[in-house]
């Protein structure tokens, strides 16, 4: 019973445009989502994230939208750059949980 | 400051043989939680730790799996008779804060344990 679901294992975009990573949850009562990314041999690394009293949150070239009623989030980055390329894991808990639930991952290319 | 380390990196085991991960928190990191990565797959949870109490070990997936967080700061994740579906990537995170909420993970490089 996945409950995020990444459905695009991969994406590739050329320099410069907007990549787009969407995530789709089952669990209603997840509260908060993360977006992390993963170079080969390292840990996840902490992006950006939202609350689920916001649809939208900004921080530089990323943006995370939440839509509630449709149980979606995306993360788009532009400009997008090489160093962009990484895998790109959408995560959620509950307000009252701490484990994260973790999607498959979408890995993302981005061309110079 | 440092981050969140993990030792060793690397580990190959024989199939039966038992191993020992080590997880050294952000310092001050009231919170420590293992997850297991399989290839292609992302992070799911095993345990939680708040402070030296582990409160969470629903995603044990055996009782081979065992950690322990005796003074609230490193930890060890240990796995008995390893088995060839124990091959993964074993990723350590801590959060600042006790309580559940909107708080961040922090989390390692792993371990990456090949049993053989």
């Amino acid at each position: 019973d996945q409950q995020v679901k990444q459905n695009s294992p991969s994406l590739s975009v050329q320099e410069g445009r907007i990549s787009i990573l969407n995530c789709d949850y089952t669990n209603s009562m997840f509260d908060y989502f993360l977006w992390y990314k993963k170079y080969p041999a390292e840990g996840p690394t902490f992006l950006i994230s939202i609350s689920s009293i916001k649809d939208k949150n900004e921080d530089g070239r990323f943006t995370v939208f939440l839509n509630k009623s449709a149980k979606h989030l995306s993360l788009h980055i532009v400009p997008s750059q090489p160093g962009d390329s990484a895998v790109y894991f959408c995560a959620s808990h509950t307000e009252y949980g701490n484990k994260l639930v973790f999607g498959a991952g979408t890995i993302l290319r981005v061309k110079s | 400051g440092a981050g969140v380390s993990q030792s060793p990196r690397y580990k190959v085991a024989k199939r039966g043989q038992d191993v020992a991960l080590r997880c050294d928190p952000i310092s001050g990191h009231v919170s420590l939680f293992w997850y297991q990565q399989a290839l292609g797959q992302g992070p799911e949870f095993l345990t939680y730790f708040q402070n030296e109490a582990q409160l969470d070990k629903s995603g044990l997936p055996s009782d081979r799996f065992f950690a322990e967080r005796p003074e609230g700061s490193v930890s060890t994740l240990k796995i008995q008779r390893t088995q060839q579906e124990d091959s993964a990537v074993y990723l350590c995170a801590s959060r600042q804060i006790g309580a559940s909420g909107r708080e961040t993970q922090y989390f390692g490089p792993g371990t990456r344990l090949l049993v053989l």
